[in-house]
């Protein structure tokens, strides 16, 4: 079965800093991987997803991730946050021929002025 | 475009009574659809997902449960509400079956606060 990890709860980062969040998954294949962002109190938006090819994968807002297989991750960039990016982020796992996505706990990210 | 609706935003019921929440999407058909729900400070638990009309598959055990009574409509329903069902739910979607990729786009959500 599908797992995800993402190990931080909380990240606080100042705005104009560079952002990591980390995401770890367990599958058997390749999977489907994915990364949205919650404002409170909204749904959930699709900032980018990874199905296959190049494993540097670049999404909205400026964020990108890159599936690393040797390290079961998919981490999640940004070269200069800005304070609108203060939200939670989830990372997700699906398999290709499946109909569910697994979800990790979520990074809560708050950016300091 | 797809776009997904669900309502209400918000609710506040007593315990005991009963719940119904729905959701629909246009601009698709033949769509899978989900209900997930956010407790305070945790993730995404899915509870329910339907391929077809008629068709719902439980996640967990609960209080709660699904029907899809037309193609793009989805009800999460519960008769007795229990306090442990307050939380923030939520309603998606994905291009059913034969379509490539697992992509599932979110409803904005219904807080439900049970008291």
């Amino acid at each position: 079965a599908q797992s995800v990890t993402q190990p931080d709860i909380h990240i606080t980062v100042s705005e104009g800093a560079s952002l990591e969040l980390r995401c770890n998954y367990s599958y058997g294949a390749t999977p489907y991987l994915f990364w949205y962002v919650q404002s409170p109190g909204q749904g959930l938006q699709l900032l980018l997803k990874y199905f296959s090819g190049d494993t540097l994968v670049q999404g909205i807002k400026g964020f990108e991730a890159e599936f690393k297989r040797s390290q079961s991750s998919f981490n999640l960039r940004k070269p200069s946050v800005h304070w609108s990016d203060a939200a939670e982020y989830f990372c997700a796992v699906g398999a290709p021929d499946g109909n569910k996505l697994v979800f990790g706990a979520g990074t809560i990210l708050r950016v300091k002025s | 475009s797809q776009t997904i609706h669900q309502w209400p935003a918000t609710l506040v019921q007593p315990v005991g009574s009963p719940l119904s929440l729905e959701c629909t999407v246009e601009g698709t058909s033949n769509p899978n659809l989900y209900w997930y729900r956010q407790a305070a400070g945790r993730g995404l638990q899915l509870l329910f997902y339907s391929v077809g009309i008629g068709q719902i598959s439980s996640e967990v055990p609960q209080n709660l449960s699904a029907s899809r009574p037309q193609d793009r409509q989805f009800i999460l329903s519960s008769k007795k509400l229990l306090l442990s069902d307050s939380g923030f739910y939520l309603c998606a979607w994905r291009q059913g079956l034969g379509a490539r990729g697992n992509t599932i786009y979110f409803g904005e959500g219904s807080w439900l606060t049970v008291v």
